[in-house]
């Protein structure tokens, strides 16, 4: 079993549109929990980490559901330069082992006017 | 501030042959790290460092070497390149080794 697993996608949303996308991870002992965002052939970059709260970013909002191990990126209001690839990214601090994180496949998001 | 570096930007190589892919680092981080992306298993930690003088195995760490001799620097060998390390490599370096400030790849075909 993979350790960070995304939705496939793609998702083919019009602008304006709401779209969310879910990620689970298999260790119950991670620490931190991210969104990247990955345009295509460029190298990806960090769009929001994922506190246990809950956090909003402008029109993108990360959510962190540790009982069922599971992460969630909603983005409102769809704009075409969201289109890229969603990358859920999870830190499992293994002790000596700080700081590897392990990033699932993507989620692939096109946004058409 | 250049930010995380490498080069080349594309490389070709034949079957058997060496070479080494260049990372460097202008932000003083103590964490870095290697990364493949192959289409559709995203990306795989090849070999990482927390420090200089300091590097461990990733989760795909066969047929590639590292070394971090200075804070800077993070290259990364390939000792006999085989068809399978026909990939994107990134490099990626980190202040507390949890959020990653990537560099732009390097796009290697083995034939």
């Amino acid at each position: 079993r993979k350790e960070v697993e995304q939705d496939p996608g793609p998702f083919n949303v019009p602008e304006g549109a709401t779209v969310a996308f879910n990620c689970t991870y298999s260790n119950s002992a991670s620490q931190s929990f991210f969104w990247y965002r990955q345009d295509c052939r460029k190298e990806p970059k960090l769009l929001m980490s994922v506190y246990s709260s809950g956090n909003e970013d402008g029109r993108f909002t990360a959510q962190l559901n540790r009982a069922s191990q599971y992460i969630s990126l909603l983005i409102r209001d769809s704009k075409l330069s969201d289109s890229a690839t969603y990358l859920c990214v999870v830190n499992m601090d293994r002790g000596s082992t700080l700081g590897r994180l392990y990033f699932g496949r993507g989620t692939q998001l096109t946004v058409w006017p | 501030n250049a930010g995380v570096t490498q080069t080349p930007k594309f490389q070709v190589l034949k079957t058997g042959q060496s070479m080494t892919l260049q990372c460097a680092q202008d932000m003083n981080h103590e964490y870095m790290s290697w990364y493949r992306q192959d289409p559709g298993m995203g990306l795989r930690l090849i070999h990482y460092s927390v420090g200089a003088g300091i590097t461990d195995q990733g989760e795909v760490p066969n047929g590639y070497n590292v070394s971090r001799s200075t804070t800077e620097d993070f290259p990364l060998r390939l000792l006999s390149a085989a068809p399978s390390q026909t990939s994107v490599y990134f490099c990626a370096s980190s202040l507390d080794g949890v959020e990653q400030y990537f560099g732009p790849g390097t796009r290697l075909t083995v034939t």
